[in-house]
């Protein structure tokens, strides 16, 4: 039972680069998150998507693009990084509504230099 | 107001101590109330869900005030593996770019020997 899994786990680039986080949930939820994690500032949520085609912004989308062709990946692209980018992602699912419980992936720890 | 407020902490106490934590959260229409706990460097994970009458799960009660919109969860008997920090969430407001649950920022326990 895989869950939900995050890859690579830890990635480090430069400044202008595009790099790209994978997430793989293996419930068949409808909905997905990404998330990012800073110090002061908790989780604050990306871009989510209620289902494949389907995606929406969330607090902070700037900078980023998502994409769902099939159910269970969700890819969070990050088309030119920033140092400002560099935190700790996480990708979430869950079942249902977008207000059930979600469920968290590993975390994928980003560095931009 | 924020959304979704906690005391950060930290609580130390000692093992064998019950500790309580409050959350207050501004969106009256809110309906979906958890508790997620998030060790260091590691995913958030369900710890319990809040119902309304208040629920209980082992050494865990959670209980909800809709009238003062807060939520508690009391931790007895506290061991040294409840150290972690302790996130509050509730579902926000409907509608494109708001976020289906927004997540305190975390209060952090140190349960000490």
């Amino acid at each position: 039972d895989a869950g939900i899994t995050q890859s690579p786990r830890y990635k480090i680039t430069e400044t202008g680069r595009q790099v790209t986080l994978m997430c793989h949930q293996t419930w068949s939820h409808s909905y997905m998150f990404w998330y990012r994690q800073d110090l002061g500032h908790g989780l604050r949520l990306i871009y989510y998507s209620a289902a494949a085609d389907i995606t929406d912004k969330g607090e902070v989308p700037d900078g980023y693009v998502v994409s769902r062709s099939k159910t269970e990946n969700f890819p969070l692209t990050l088309e030119s990084a920033t140092r400002s980018q560099t935190s700790v992602y996480f990708c979430a699912s869950s079942r249902d509504r977008g207000y059930n419980e979600q469920f968290f992936g590993p975390g994928t720890r980003l560095t931009v230099l | 107001r924020k959304e979704v407020e906690q005391d950060p902490g930290p609580f130390n106490v000692p093992e064998g101590a019950t500790v309580a934590f409050n959350c207050t959260y501004s969106n009256s229409a809110s309906q979906s109330f958890f508790w997620y706990r998030q060790d260091c460097r590691k995913e958030p994970k369900l710890l319990m869900s809040v119902y309304s009458s208040g629920n209980e799960d082992g050494r865990f009660t959670a209980q909800l005030n809709r009238a003062s919109q807060y939520i508690s969860l009391l931790i007895r008997d506290s061991k040294l593996s409840d150290s972690a920090t302790y996130l509050c969430v509730v579902n926000g407001p409907q509608g494109s770019g708001n976020t289906p649950l927004v997540f305190g920022k975390g209060t952090r326990l140190s349960v000490i020997a």
